[in-house]
């Protein structure tokens, strides 16, 4: 009953270091998204992709690409870390774009040096 | 853009009494969806209740209940019965914000006094 898997779940980087954070699900949802958590700023969305082969921007993609890989897996990548990309990543997952209900992932601790 | 304003950062309340945490919202969809999301300290967001717009009925799970107020926009989560292990972040969230997903508040931190 494993859900929404990311992975890893902590990491530090140096500024300018790139990383990718993967994400799978195994509810075969069709939507999927990536969030950012900020102290004081709740989640924001960085991207989504709302069915296999399709991705859209969010409130905050300046700085990261994705990649839906297949109906279960998306990726978030960082090309050149920044300090102020220190956060907190969840993926989440969607039946489909009509049913919001989401579930997350456990969220991966980033830290940017 | 969506908004979603938690006017509480942090609320306080003895084991065993009601709280009720506060949540308002602006959306030009009329029909959309709200949520509360607890995260403890473990960091998981864990879905509390689900309330769709286009019903008056107020939604419950077992202590949760919501007060949902269409017109004025407002739609807050009421705990009864407090227990320690209630004590989180909880998040408000909305649809219809335009984009997929969800638009999210900053959240309340809920204090259990024991």
């Amino acid at each position: 009953n494993a859900g929404v898997t990311q992975t890893p779940k902590f990491q530090v980087l140096k500024t300018g270091q790139s990383m990718t954070l993967q994400c799978a699900q195994d509810m075969n949802h069709n939507s999927m998204y990536w969030y950012r958590q900020d102290p004081g700023m709740g989640l924001r969305l960085i991207y989504y992709s709302a069915s296999e082969g399709t991705t859209d921007k969010g409130e905050v993609p300046n700085g990261y690409n994705v990649s839906r890989l297949n109906k279960r897996e998306f990726s978030l990548r960082l090309e050149s870390a920044a300090p102020s990309q220190t956060s907190v990543y969840f993926c989440a997952s969607s039946l489909d774009r009509r049913d919001e209900k989401l579930f997350f992932g456990s969220g991966t601790q980033l830290s940017v040096l | 853009a969506q908004t979603v304003t938690q006017s509480q950062p942090e609320m306080s309340v003895q084991e065993a009494e009601t709280v009720t945490l506060s949540c308002t919202y602006d959306t030009s969809e009329s029909d959309y969806y709200l949520f509360w999301y607890k995260q403890p300290p473990s960091r998981q967001m864990i879905l509390v209740i689900r309330q769709e717009a286009y019903k008056q009925q107020n939604a419950t799970e077992n202590r949760f209940s919501v007060n949902f107020q269409k017109a004025a926009k407002s739609f807050s989560l009421k705990i009864s019965d407090s227990q320690l292990g209630d004590a989180a972040m909880y998040f408000c969230a909305s649809t219809g914000g335009g984009a997929d997903g969800l638009t999210f508040g900053k959240g309340t931190h809920l204090i259990i006094q024991p």
